[in-house]
């Protein structure tokens, strides 16, 4: 069985300082990892994904995550928030092992972006 | 890449009724899933569609309840039964290419049900 935990439900930053938004994931196959995006009152945006190869995995509008297998961790960073990244993140798990896509998601955490 | 499409966006529906959501994706997919998102919580998925048989639910979700088809590689409906206020949720159709080394999952924008 797979499962993902995002430490803290909320997180609020300065514009222009560093985002980190922790996701841990528990897995006994090798996980494909997610980092998708929900703006107020919108569907989900794919940020960025890890399926293999490089584990620092760069996606849109400046975020990267690193996948650590050490410490099961797939965290999302940015060197410089801006106001228009105030939403909600969730991190999600698929599987290789056939799962064909099927996610799941950790319980997402709002982001709050100061002037 | 794959565009789903979801219809209605939006509806407001009225206690003990049913509503059938579709989806349509734009090329062919090899998996679609139905996800659920009640008020400011995370997604959960209902099911697998399976192409010309049965979805396959996960835990706490039920055919009398989201019968789900797909008859074919991309369209797919879910409909919400009987429906209570507790059914209040963005419903989202996603769909994978399902290639182990390396599927991309697209999601649709969601279909906002308000039960009254």
């Amino acid at each position: 069985a797979q499962s993902v935990t995002q430490l803290g439900s909320h997180v609020s930053v300065s514009e222009g300082a560093l985002v980190l938004l922790r996701c841990n994931y528990s897995s006994s196959v090798p996980p494909y990892l997610f980092w998708y995006v929900q703006y107020p009152n919108q569907g989900l945006q794919l940020l960025l994904k890890y399926t293999t190869g490089a584990t620092l995995v760069k996606g849109i509008n400046g975020f990267e995550a690193e996948f650590k297998k050490s410490e099961t961790s797939f965290h999302l960073t940015n060197p410089s928030a801006h106001m228009s990244d105030a939403a909600e993140y969730f991190c999600a798990v698929s599987d290789q092992n056939n799962q064909g896509g099927k996610l799941i998601f950790g319980q997402g955490t709002e982001l709050s972006v100061k002037p | 890449s794959a565009v789903i499409s979801q219809k209605p966006s939006r509806d407001i529906c009225q206690r003990g009724t049913s509503l059938t959501i579709q989806c349509q994706v734009d090329s062919q997919v090899t998996m679609m899933f139905w996800y659920r998102q009640q008020p400011g919580q995370s997604l959960t998925l209902i099911a697998t569609a399976n192409q010309g048989s049965e979805a396959t639910y996960e835990s706490g979700f039920v055919i009398d309840k989201f019968p789900i088809s797909r008859p074919n590689l991309t369209f797919s409906t879910l409909t919400v039964s009987n429906m209570s206020p507790e059914d209040s949720s963005i419903y989202l159709c996603s769909a994978s290419t399902g290639a182990v080394s390396g599927n991309t999952i697209y999601f649709g924008e969601g279909s906002w049900l308000t039960v009254v």
